[in-house]
């Protein structure tokens, strides 16, 4: 069975400070990792996706996610934060064996100040 | 990335009415639709998985006599909800992926269409 958890449903940060969403996954094959992005009222934009290549994923909007194995985890972070960056996260899990099909995690609220 | 559209983005409706929703996916061949279930402040639940020119599976607890869903091409899947009720009200979202090479790609996703049943 494969899972996701995101450690915070909500995160605070000010403009222009270093944005971290926590995520950690269970699969017990190899995973596939997306971080999506769901503005108000929106359908879900992917944000970056990890599928065995490079460790370190680049995405749209400044965002990357590193894929630690060791730690089970896939954090998502970016230098600056920006006011459009508020949004809800979801980090979620998908493997081969399990027909591909996307397991979501509970998301995480992000809030940007001024 | 890749376009997907649904149609309504909302819809009002009377209990005991039918509503239709479209999934099209504008710029690729779907051989997968899915559709999906977000209720406010919470995460995205998988309602039934369809591929074209087969019966979609359902999740686990997902009446499909209550949630009808047709994928009649490469680029469109319908769900019905009939007989609407007001516990039916919830933000829908459809999703698609196509194959290339026989490797299978990314899910998008649609803009979701919000249905509020009184």
């Amino acid at each position: 069975a494969q899972s996701v958890t995101q450690l915070d449903s909500h995160v605070s940060v000010s403009e222009g400070t270093p944005v971290l969403l926590r995520c950690n996954y269970s699969s017990s094959y190899s995973p596939s990792l997306f971080w999506y992005v769901q503005h108000p009222n929106k359908g879900l934009q992917l944000l970056l996706k990890y599928t065995s290549a490079a460790t370190l994923v680049k995405g749209i909007n400044g965002f990357e996610a590193e894929f630690k194995k060791s730690e089970t985890s896939f954090h998502l972070t970016k230098p600056s934060a920006h006011m459009s960056d508020a949004a809800e996260y979801f980090c979620v899990v998908s493997f081969t064996g399990g027909g591909n099909k996307l397991t979501f995690g509970t998301g995480t609220q992000l809030k940007v100040e001024l | 990335g890749a376009v997907v559209s649904q149609h309504p983005s909302r819809v009002i409706c009377k209990s005991g009415t039918s509503v239709k929703i479209e999934c099209r996916s504008l710029d690729f061949q779907a051989t997968t639709m899915f559709w999906y279930r977000q209720f406010p402040k919470q995460s995205l639940m998988l309602m039934a998985t369809s591929n074209e020119g087969s019966k979609a599976t359902y999740e686990q607890g997902v009446e499909k006599d209550k949630f009808l869903i047709n994928h009649a091409s490469l680029t469109l899947s319908t769900l019905t909800v009939t007989s609407a009720h007001p516990e039916d009200s919830s933000f829908y979202i459809c999703s698609a992926r196509g194959t290339s090479g026989g490797l299978v790609e990314t899910q998008y996703f649609g803009p979701g269409t919000r249905l509020l049943v009184l």
